[in-house]
Parts: C-alpha cells; sequence; structure tokens
C-alpha cells in the first residue's frame, strides 16, 4: 500500500530564516506531487504541483519555492520566511489515471 | 476564477440523525467530485468521490451529484460523535489532476 510521510511535524522558525520541507511517497511510482498551505481556519491553497521529475508548476507568486529531485520526493523550501508563511503544509499524491488526492500528516508551521 | 462553495457551519447534528451537506461549483468542466474528513488539527482524509450523475454510497456515506445543477452533495446516516470534523468538498479542474477545495463544513454530532 502507499505511504506519505512528511517532516518536520512541527517547526518554529524567526522571520527570515530559511525553510526546507520534505515528503517522500512509498509504494507507487511517478505520481503527481502537491503541495498546500492551509492558513488557520481556511480552505487549501495549492501552492505548487509537480507530474514528473524536475517539473514544477507554481500557483502562487511567493516567496517559497519546490523541487522533485527524485521521483518519489519532493521539497518545499524558502530562502526568507515571512510571518504570513505561518500555516499547515500538507503534500499529497496522486495516480496518473485518477484524481483522487491522498494526504501526508502535514508540517505545521510557526513563523515568529 | 474556479470556485467551490460551501457552508462554513457549523452543523449541529443529533446522534443518530443524517447530517446532510452541500457543495457547489462554478467549473462545469469538471469532472470529478471529492470529499474529504478533516479532524481538528489533523490532515484531510478522502472519504468519498463521485464521477457520475446520481447516487454513491459507501458504507454510511451517500454522495451525490448533479452536473446540470452544479451541486454535490454528502448525506452521513447514523452519525456518530466521532463524525465531528470539517468535510471539505473538492473539484477536479483541469487534465493535470489539480483540484479545487471548498473552505469546507464544520460538523459537530452531539449525543
Amino acid at each position: 500500500s502507499q505511504t506519505i510521510h512528511q517532516w518536520p511535524a512541527t517547526l518554529v522558525q524567526p522571520v527570515g530564516s530559511p525553510l526546507s520541507l520534505e515528503c517522500t511517497v512509498e509504494g507507487t511510482s511517478n505520481p503527481n506531487l502537491y503541495w498546500y498551505r492551509q492558513a488557520a481556519g481556511r480552505g487549501l491553497q495549492l501552492l505548487f504541483y509537480s507530474v514528473g521529475i524536475g517539473q514544477i508548476s507554481s500557483e502562487v507568486p511567493q516567496n517559497l519555492s519546490a523541487s522533485r529531485p527524485q521521483d518519489r520526493q519532493f521539497i518545499l523550501s524558502s530562502k526568507k520566511l515571512l510571518l504570513s508563511d505561518s500555516g499547515f503544509y500538507l503534500c499529497a499524491w496522486s495516480g496518473k489515471s485518477s484524481y483522487e488526492q491522498y494526504f501526508g500528516p502535514g508540517t505545521r508551521l510557526t513563523v515568529t | 476564477q474556479k470556485e467551490v462553495e460551501q457552508n462554513s457551519g457549523p452543523l449541529s447534528v443529533p446522534e443518530g440523525a443524517i447530517a446532510s451537506l452541500n457543495c457547489t461549483y462554478s467549473d462545469r468542466g469538471s469532472q470529478s467530485f471529492f470529499w474529504y474528513r478533516q479532524y481538528s488539527g489533523k490532515s484531510p482524509e478522502l472519504i468519498m468521490f463521485i464521477y457520475s450523475n446520481g447516487d454513491k454510497e459507501d458504507g454510511r456515506f451517500t454522495a451525490q451529484l448533479n452536473k446540470a445543477s452544479q451541486y454535490v452533495s454528502l448525506l452521513i446516516r447514523d452519525s456518530q460523535p466521532s463524525d465531528s470534523a470539517t468535510y471539505l468538498c473538492a473539484a477536479s479542474t483541469d487534465s493535470w489532476g489539480k483540484l479545487q477545495f471548498g473552505a469546507g463544513t464544520q460538523v459537530v454530532v452531539t449525543p
């Protein structure tokens, strides 16, 4: 069966510091991968999605970036965090032939 | 702007009753629809998906889709306190697998 991992689970970072969040998927190959952010009490905002290694599409222009160095690894990064980057970051995967997305456990980021 | 709209709630439901959640979408090109359950502080969990007009049942859950009216609904029968959560509706937006999510409806099942 497929599993999706995210780490760290929680993170407290000062404004201006860098960020690296990692997501890995097991039990499937060539998945579509997605990064979402959920601000407190809000819906899911799609940040990036990837259909293959090195293929990244950005949905929202901001100070975040994403990379997919391996088939089942998706990384979210920032060079300098803003207060507005605080939120619950979720990674999700889907197969190529269906639209069902499955989420990882998430990373709760607080920027202070 | 493609949108998915849900009532934010909270929807208060007595234990054992039916919870009825509604969702409308703006993109007539959407073909696939999903319901996720999200407990407080946790990530969303896929509970139902529906692609064709009509009803789809899975255990205590029934999803209903009406593409002509552009709405999707979720019925939860015999509601239990463990069903208390926020339910997110999502619709596919393109062939790349992207989904548009609603803001969610909070359901509170009272004993």
